[in-house]
């Protein structure tokens, strides 16, 4: 399978833990997007990368929350002192260079975060 | 403010009928409309992507529409199957000339449900 792929793809934590997720983009996509879905919710925007770059963080990205993508392949985010809040499914999306698509993005599974 | 509202947030129908879902949006300046389909638990998989020249669009059982002077769109689903049960999410791409990637607008999407 060579889509955009999650890990893990269900997480439950205690309120207050750190959590850790991975996303592995399709190969070659240069450009990498971080998003937030609560239920009946579309997603929301937090953060966008291209290659190593950040160039892009929401307003939703608190102090809590990193990303980073070390080598400008995969992507890892970070949510210190977990909240019931955070509850949600973390989706990542990937998208090739610009010049070739209407930035298409393309998404993983998704990762779902249960804080208890 | 960019918006985009889908209607209705919600729709049941019998496998083989037809329904058309409703995309409104408020997003300037436009660059693409896209729909996407979202299975419970997965990530959003792209169904059509239309640009401003683009009237209708057709992917299968799908076909989009697009009205650039009004700002809507409709996704309309022939013959139905119990597997086009999901979310369908309608996304604005708003161009964003000086930043790093154009913004996307996601509804809170359509939720449907074909019962056999």
């Amino acid at each position: 399978d060579t889509g955009v792929s999650q890990d893990p793809r269900h997480k439950i934590t205690k309120r207050g833990q750190n959590v850790t997720f991975r996303c592995d983009p399709i190969s070659e996509h240069n450009r990498l997007y971080w998003y937030r879905q609560t239920l009946g919710q579309g997603p929301e925007f937090l953060t966008y990368f291209q290659n190593e770059a950040q160039l892009e963080k929401s307003r939703l990205l608190s102090d809590r929350f990193s990303a980073e993508r070390p080598k400008g392949s995969f992507s890892t985010l970070e949510i210190q002192r977990t909240e019931q809040g955070d509850s949600a499914m973390y989706l990542c999306a990937s998208s090739p260079p610009a010049r070739r698509s209407y930035n298409e993005q393309f998404f993983g599974p998704g990762t779902r975060l249960t804080v208890l | 403010k960019n918006q985009v509202e889908q209607s209705p947030q919600s729709l049941i129908i019998l496998e083989g009928k037809n329904c058309t879902l409703q995309c409104n949006y408020t997003v300037s300046p436009f660059s693409n409309l896209r729909w996407y389909k979202q299975d419970t638990g997965r990530g959003p998989v792209s169904l059509t992507i239309m640009t401003f020249s683009e009237n209708t669009k057709s992917n299968r059982r799908y076909t989009a529409t697009l009205d650039a002077d009004t700002k809507q769109s409709s996704l309309h689903i022939t013959a139905s199957q119990l597997s086009d049960s999901a979310s369908y999410i309608c996304v604005v791409s708003a161009a964003n000339y000086g930043g790093a990637t154009n913004k996307l607008i996601f509804g809170t999407g359509t939720l449907l449900a074909v019962q056999p």
